[in-house]
């Protein structure tokens, strides 16, 4: 049974709009959220994260929502830039983060078009 | 600095057979994290080492065993291949006393294997 569900698989965006990427999760216990992109032929890196103690965080040009009581949680990408095409992973996991544990979605394809 | 790096980058073995995924990590880490991404689906993670000990490990079977050497440099061993064990498998760094450790783990650009 998937603990993190990205339900889209791909999406595309006009560049200089917003591209907003969904993730929901199954386990209460999850305490610390993160999301990371990937390029083809690289690892993932990191983006943003969140704590469960926080319902938002924001990071020059990217934002990350967090409701608990829906066990949801969303990437928000303002303006969207070309560069930003690639696969983002939400991620979950226990202890604030401090462990190397995480739990990935599927990742959504996101495409900004010029 | 080169960051994560992993060794091969590509890989083909057959069924049966037993393969083993080298990785460095990034100069001043010290715990290395393994995972399998199977296509089209996110990474899993297989287990980390840390002070040459596995200290975390995910649902994996035991064909799956790793080692973690005095210099933190890692190996993911797999034995008996099934066909279901074609996937990038990735490397991950992190170190200790850097806050919150997720956020610090660097990935390397993982080695693709595939088993025919």
């Amino acid at each position: 049974d998937q603990q993190v569900k990205q339900n889209s698989p791909s999406l595309s965006v006009q560049e200089g709009r917003i591209s907003i990427l969904n993730c929901d999760y199954t386990n209460s216990m999850f305490d610390y959220f993160l999301w990371y992109k990937k390029y083809p032929a690289e690892g993932p890196t990191f983006l943003i994260s969140i704590s469960s103690i926080k319902d938002k965080n924001e990071d020059g040009r990217f934002t990350v929502f967090l409701n608990k009581s829906a066990k949801h949680l969303s990437l928000h990408i303002v303006p969207s830039q070309p560069g930003d095409s690639a696969v983002y992973f939400c991620a979950a996991s226990y202890y604030g983060g401090s462990q190397g544990n995480l739990i990935f979605g599927k990742g959504t394809k996101l495409s900004v078009k010029p | 600095d080169a960051g994560v790096t992993q060794s091969p980058t590509h890989l083909i073995k057959t069924r049966g057979q037993q393969v083993t995924l080298r990785c460095s990590p990034k100069s001043g880490h010290d715990t290395v994290s393994w995972y399998q991404q199977a296509l089209g689906q996110g990474p899993q993670f297989i287990f980390q080492y840390y002070e040459e000990e596995e200290r975390q490990r995910g649902n994996f079977p035991d064909r799956f065993s790793g080692h973690q050497f005095p210099n933190y440099s890692s190996e993911l061993n797999v034995n008996a291949l099934l066909l279901g064990d074609s996937a990038l498998y990735l490397c991950a760094s992190s170190g200790k006393g850097q806050g919150k450790t997720n956020e610090k783990l660097l990935f390397g650009s993982g080695t693709q294997l595939s088993v025919l």
